[in-house]
Formats: C-alpha cells, structure tokens, sequence
C-alpha cells in the first residue's frame, strides 16, 4: 500500500461549482497533513495545513481530515479558471516530529470557464 | 520575508558528472528538507537537515549527500550522474519539524 494516495483521475469542473478532492493515507501515527497546489512548470505552493480532526476553512478552500478513517480531502467553493492545477496531498510520515512528507501523485483540476 | 531561493534554476550535466544544488531557506527557518520531482514518481523525499544535522533521510542511493551550514542554507551534491537523475529538485523550509514546508522555485537538472 502506498504511504499516500490520490486516486481520482483529472477533475474537469465548471466555473462556480465545487471541487472536491480526496486522499488517503496509510501511516497511523501521522499528525500533519497538507494540501500544495502546482502549477504546470512551478513548484507547490501551500493551499491548507490541518492537524486536528474535523474541517478547516481557509477562504474558498475547506480542508477535512479523519485520522480514524485516514482520510483528508480538500473542497474548492467557487471554482476559478485560475484554481486549474494539480493538487498534491500530503503528509508527515515522520513520528518523531521531524519532516519528511510524503506525496500522492496528484490531482489535476480542471476549471471550465 | 523573503520566500525559499534556489540557484541554480536550470541545469544540463553529462552522465558521470556530479552537481551541486543550493538552497536559502526562509529567513528563521532552521529545517530544510530537498525533494526530488519526476513524471513517473513524483514527489520523493530526499533529506532533511536541522541545524546542521541530518535528522531524515529517503530512499535514495549513496550518490546523493547534501549538507546545511550555520546560517541554515544548504546543499545537495549529486555525483557520479546518470540520466534517471534528470529532474525537478526542490527545497522546502519550515521553522522546526511537522510544521508547514514552503517551497522553493526548484533546480531542474537534465542529464545528458
């Protein structure tokens, strides 16, 4: 098993609806989970971080984890042209606290106009 | 402040080569982690350094080493290249460990 995974293939969305994205991830002992964003050709850039059970809500963006079921997904409100990109999940498989984050393969977002 | 800076940006080696990547985390950041980027893997952790140690490391041959000095800048060093190494490298900082990580640009380094 994949220490994260995204399964869902591109997500094509028209302009105003919501985009909801899905990850699991394998590693219990877990505590911090991260949703990037990736612009094709760029680096990822921080969308949400979310350490405790339940929703958080940043913006457009509200990130949901579930550590009983290990699972963290991330919903679009509002979906823009410009929130086409790929979505990264990931999460700190380090239980001692230090960093080394592992990443599903991705997510790609497709807004209509 | 300043965001993550990596230099170089773009990189074309020979097989056999070796390279060295640099790294200037954000200013108070003391862990730095690289990452290597490909089509076919993805994202994959490298290493972490935190205040001149190497507290983390992935599952990457010997070839790859990497380094962090006083000031929290670091470096990785790649020798002895070979054509799977063609990459995306990327660096991250965060201000200790299982706290955000934030991104730089990346070096992308083709092999030839």
């Amino acid at each position: 098993q994949k220490e994260v995974e995204q399964n869902s293939g591109p997500l094509s969305v028209p302009e105003g609806a919501i985009a909801s994205l899905n990850c699991t991830y394998s590693d219990r002992v877990s505590q911090s989970f991260f949703w990037y964003r990736q612009y094709s050709g760029k680096s990822p850039e921080l969308i949400m971080s979310i350490y405790s059970n339940g929703d958080k809500e940043d913006g457009r963006f509200t990130a949901q984890l579930n550590k009983a079921s290990q699972y963290v997904s991330l919903l679009i409100r509002d979906s823009q042209p410009s929130d086409s990109a790929t979505y990264l999940c990931a999460v700190n498989i380090d239980w001692r606290g230090n960093n080394r984050l592992a990443f599903g393969k991705g997510n790609q977002v497709v807004v209509i106009p | 402040k300043a965001g993550v800076t990596q230099t170089p940006r773009y990189l074309i080696k020979t097989r056999g080569q070796q390279v060295t990547l640099s790294c200037s985390p954000i200013s108070g950041h003391r862990s730095v982690s690289w990452y290597q980027q490909t089509p076919g893997q993805g994202l994959q952790f490298l290493f972490e350094y935190f205040s001149e140690t190497q507290r983390n490391k992935g599952n990457f041959p010997g070839r790859f080493s990497g380094r962090q000095f006083s000031n929290s800048r670091s470096e990785m060093n790649v020798s002895t290249l070979e054509l799977g190494d063609s990459a995306l490298y990327l660096c991250a900082s965060s201000n200790n460990g299982g706290e955000t990580q934030y991104f730089g640009p990346g070096t992308r380094l083709l092999v030839l």
